[in-house]
């Protein structure tokens, strides 16, 4: 599975957009990208997930660049309660455990 | 809607004993997964099973077992319990291989061995 790399750290004011970065340079053409968050140590919690083309859902969008190798997580509306650690994960089509591999995340603060 | 159910939410142990996790999914998924949380890390996969009847090895096996009882359930088991063995444990379900599904968590299970 690809390496994915994401700031440590991000700040975002309530009710302001949040867009968290996400590197994933040696992705393969039928790895996925998936994205999650885990709050208070709660068990991590499925946003969303693409292959190309960009995905929105209820909870927020990803953009995945053209050559694949970056992606961005949008949180449109920022609240107090999107405090979380946020995790870009990319998974190989190849792969058949299924299993997840987690990173060190980007730890969220969205201040009032 | 229960989704991904683990039992118990805390457990405090002390070395040696034996304790089993449990695990219960009501989505109708196929596979199930164990995996562990230790202090400013990412989740680890311990055991894994892509359908009834099997399992598989994760990354980090030794110390445990495992049991899919059936499509519904999958248990951990402690045989001698060891302070390393502190840890959060999750379980968490997907529908097929997890190739294009996504994997949905349970809320977990502290446990601290003395």
């Amino acid at each position: 599975d690809a390496k994915t790399t994401q700031p440590p750290s991000m700040d975002c004011a309530e009710g302001r957009a949040a867009n968290l970065p996400c590197n994933h340079s040696t992705i393969s053409g039928n790895e996925y990208v998936y994205w999650y968050r885990q709050i208070h140590s709660q068990g991590p919690q499925y946003i969303i997930h693409g292959l190309k083309n960009n995905e929105t859902n209820e909870m927020a969008s990803l953009i995945i660049t053209e050559d694949r190798k970056s992606s961005t997580l949008i949180l449109p509306h920022a609240t107090l309660r999107d405090t979380a650690v946020y995790y870009c994960i990319v998974r190989s089509g190849s792969s058949n455990t299924g299993k997840l591999i987690f990173g060190q995340g980007t730890t969220l603060q969205v201040k009032p | 809607n229960a989704g991904v159910t683990q039992t118990p939410k805390f457990q405090v142990l002390k070395t040696g004993q034996s304790m089993t996790l449990q695990c219960a999914q009501d989505m109708n998924h196929n596979s199930m997964y164990w995996y562990r949380q230790d202090p400013g890390m990412g989740l680890r996969l311990i055991y894994y099973s892509a359908s009834e009847g099997t399992t598989d090895k994760g990354e980090v096996p030794n110390g445990y077992n495992v049991s899919r009882l059936n499509k519904r359930e999958f248990s951990l088991r402690l045989e001698s319990a060891a302070p390393s063995q502190t840890s959060v444990y999750f379980c968490a379900s997907t529908s097929g291989d997890g190739l294009n599904q996504p994997q949905h968590f349970g809320d977990g299970t502290r446990l601290s061995i003395l």
